[in-house]
């Protein structure tokens, strides 16, 4: 067990449609990253956010958006969703430093028919 | 831009021997840090070792060691004695060290089978 908790664990929806994926990361952490891991694009970075603000951006599409609440823990948007968005959703936590590990959560499958 | 590549998309290793797992990577930051994780099928995302761009010996936990040439721009994975199951997919990982952010890059990934 990692420390970091991830809801929900699935997650089956229709084309067009929003969800909301939920993160909360290892006590002390104030770092929260999102990775989108599906079998043709592999495992691709979203966004960072450290202690509440966005830190770093990476392959995240205009539909989906993410924010850190006071509590630390995060929420990704994903809107007007896809066949092509079915993957499944990593949220990982580290400490401030680039030397500090990032502990993944279990993830959150989607699958959007 | 940063790069990571790992050449070897499927290994098969005997039970009980050692294996290495290939990874270069390209960054023009001088601070990094080089990660392997590990995927079995259930999922779930394993960290494994850790080693940093200034760390002057190679990383070592338990099984796993880091082969790190850094002129050569290569963190290769080595599991000694391998285990049933290590049968998992391992991906090398590399963040730059910007003050700015920490966005992380991750290779393809190698899918290791460990035959009895």
């Amino acid at each position: 067990d990692s420390g970091v908790t991830q809801t929900p664990k699935h997650l089956i929806t229709a084309t067009g449609q929003r969800v909301t994926l939920r993160c909360s990361p290892r006590s002390g952490d104030l770092s929260v990253y999102w990775y989108q891991q599906s079998l043709d694009q592999g495992l691709q970075f979203l966004i960072q956010y450290y202690n509440g603000e966005e830190r770093a951006k990476g392959n995240i599409l205009e539909r989906f958006s993410a924010q850190q609440f006071p509590d630390l823990h995060s929420e990704l948007n994903l809107s007007s969703l896809e066949l092509g968005d079915s993957a499944l959703y990593f949220c990982a936590s580290s400490g401030q430093g680039y030397t500090d590990t990032q502990y993944f959560g279990p993830g959150t499958r989607l699958t959007v028919l | 831009a940063q790069k990571i590549t790992q050449t070897q998309p499927g290994m098969f290793v005997q039970e009980k021997e050692a294996v290495t797992l290939d990874c270069t990577y390209d960054t023009s930051d001088p601070s990094y840090g080089l990660f392997w994780y590990k995927q079995p099928s259930s999922g779930e995302m394993i960290f494994l070792i850790y080693q940093g761009s200034y760390d002057q010996q190679n990383a070592t936990e338990g099984r796993y060691s880091l082969n790190f040439q850094k002129a050569r721009k290569s963190a290769n994975l080595v599991i000694s004695a391998s285990q049933l199951g290590d049968s998992a997919m391992y991906f090398c990982a590399m963040r730059e060290g910007d003050t700015g952010g920490f966005k992380t890059i991750f290779g393809a990934g190698t899918r290791l089978f460990v035959k009895a």
